[in-house]
């Protein structure tokens, strides 16, 4: 079962453009909600994350939103640039194992 | 500091052939895992490590197997390739998976076809 759901699949933004990628989680022993950019031929890598004590976090163009009562999260790219175009993963971590789970992806373009 | 390396980069098999993909993590992390990744199916893990001598499985462990000899090295073994495991790998560790904020830091990958 998919215990993270990640949409949209792809997006297409301009160049300054905010996109918004959502991510909604069923277990609610997560406490730990990290997202990863990937670029092609690359292994992911953190960008940014939150706990679930905290509404919102961010980190230069970077914003995660994180709705505990609705167990959803959002990632908010400000100003977005061509270098921006990844794959992005949303993730969550916690519960008896803290298994590291991860959604299925969405693929970023900024287009200039 | 090398962090996470993989061998091999690419990799082609023939259906039923056996291999060891190979992970290695210089940064002295107790978590280690291996993950596979798919077209729309993102990233799924396969086995995970919480120290030497401990492993266990992940959501998709059916064809493979792995140990934990050393706190440096998860090798992955397809012990009879299938078209189906058909994918990109991926070893990731960490500092201490019992703590939160622990980064999970990537390995490049190692690309997979089974023919």
């Amino acid at each position: 079962q998919q215990q993270v759901k990640q949409s949209p699949q792809s997006l297409i933004v301009q160049k300054g453009g905010i996109p918004i990628i959502n991510c909604a989680y069923e277990n609610t022993a997560f406490d730990y909600f990290p997202w990863y950019q990937q670029f092609p031929g690359k292994g992911p890598a953190l960008l940014i994350a939150i706990r679930p004590d905290v509404s919102e976090k961010k980190e230069g163009r970077f914003t995660i939103s994180f709705n505990k009562s609705a167990k959803q999260f959002s990632l908010h790219i400000m100003d977005s640039q061509p270098g921006d175009s990844a794959t992005y993963f949303c993730a969550a971590r916690g519960g008896a194992t803290n298994k590291l789970i991860f959604g299925t992806g969405t693929l970023l373009a900024v287009q200039p | 500091n090398a962090g996470v390396t993989q061998t091999p980069k690419f990799q082609v098999l023939k259906t039923g052939q056996s291999m060891t993909l190979q992970c290695a993590q210089d940064m002295n992390h107790e978590y280690m895992s291996w993950y596979r990744q798919d077209p729309g199916m993102g990233l799924r893990l396969i086995h995970y490590s919480v120290g030497a001598g401990i492993t266990d499985q992940g959501e998709v462990p059916n064809g493979y197997n792995v140990s934990r000899s050393t706190t440096e090295d998860f090798p992955l073994r397809l012990l009879s390739a299938a078209p189906s495991q058909t994918s990109v790998y991926f070893c990731a560790s960490s500092y201490n998976q019992g703590a939160p904020n622990t980064e999970a830091f990537f390995g490049q990958g190692t690309r997979l076809t089974v023919v």
